[in-house]
């Protein structure tokens, strides 16, 4: 049983890099069937894509964020982690990370982690 | 950017027939899929592509799609299903995209 656990700080510094890794447990990061993803949550309202890493290490990013967002992959680790650059307090959020299907035709998230929450202030 | 719209709100009554919607272009070249979140819960994929349910969902869940609409029925709304559901596809940069969110209440 796949799963999937973020672990990071909770507090980060506005005009600071947010930085959380995702340890994915149970299967191999380096299946050629997935993509790695980030979503977040901002509180009371609903999903926004982040980004998603293939196991490669090719990267996709909602382009609202691109130039702010990378993501990468250790397969060594099995982990695969997302870097916020200049958050602000809209980054504040809930932080998800899921395993999406690697289909061109399909988004479909099928494991999540718990979510991590993520504060921005100073 | 890709957008994807949903309806709010929607309630049903007990044991009966919801349908929630979700519009978008992406809709016409890519297919849906849907996840439920409870309060402090993690989404669930209860449908992808189209209308496949994931082991463990109830076949109460179901999807369909035409033209830039996809839709999830719930039929036969139990009280556990109250819940807020998203709808999620590819975009034409190949990447994913997010609706809005539906609250469903079950009365």
């Amino acid at each position: 049983q796949v799963q999937l656990q973020e672990s990071g700080p909770g507090l980060v510094k506005p005009s600071q890099t947010l930085s959380l890794t995702c340890t994915v447990s149970g299967g191999s990061i380096t299946s050629g069937a997935y993509y790695w993803s980030w979503i977040r949550q901002h509180p009371g309202k609903g999903l926004q894509w982040i980004g998603y890493i293939y196991y490669s290490g090719s990267a996709y990013y909602n382009s609202s964020l691109k130039s702010r967002v990378a993501i990468s992959v250790d397969t060594s680790k099995n982990q695969f982690s997302l870097k916020l650059t200049s958050v602000t307090a809209a980054d504040t959020a809930l932080y998800y990370c899921a395993r999406d299907l690697a289909s061109a035709m399909v988004s479909s998230f099928d494991i999540w982690g718990q979510g991590t929450m993520v504060i921005v202030s100073s | 950017s890709s957008e994807l719209t949903q309806d709010p709100a929607v309630s049903v009554a007990l044991g009966q027939t919801v349908r929630i919607t979700c519009q978008g272009d992406t809709l016409r070249s890519f297919y849906a899929s849907w996840y439920q979140q409870k309060p402090g819960q993690a989404p669930v994929l209860v449908i992808f592509a189209k209308n496949n349910r994931p082991s463990g969902i109830p076949d109460r869940f179901s999807g369909s799609s035409s033209g830039n609409t996809a839709s999830l029925t719930i039929t036969g709304a139990q009280a556990e299903d109250e819940a807020d559901y998203y709808c999620n596809s590819r975009d034409s940069s190949g990447g994913g995209v997010f609706g809005g969110g539906t609250k469903v209440t079950v009365l």
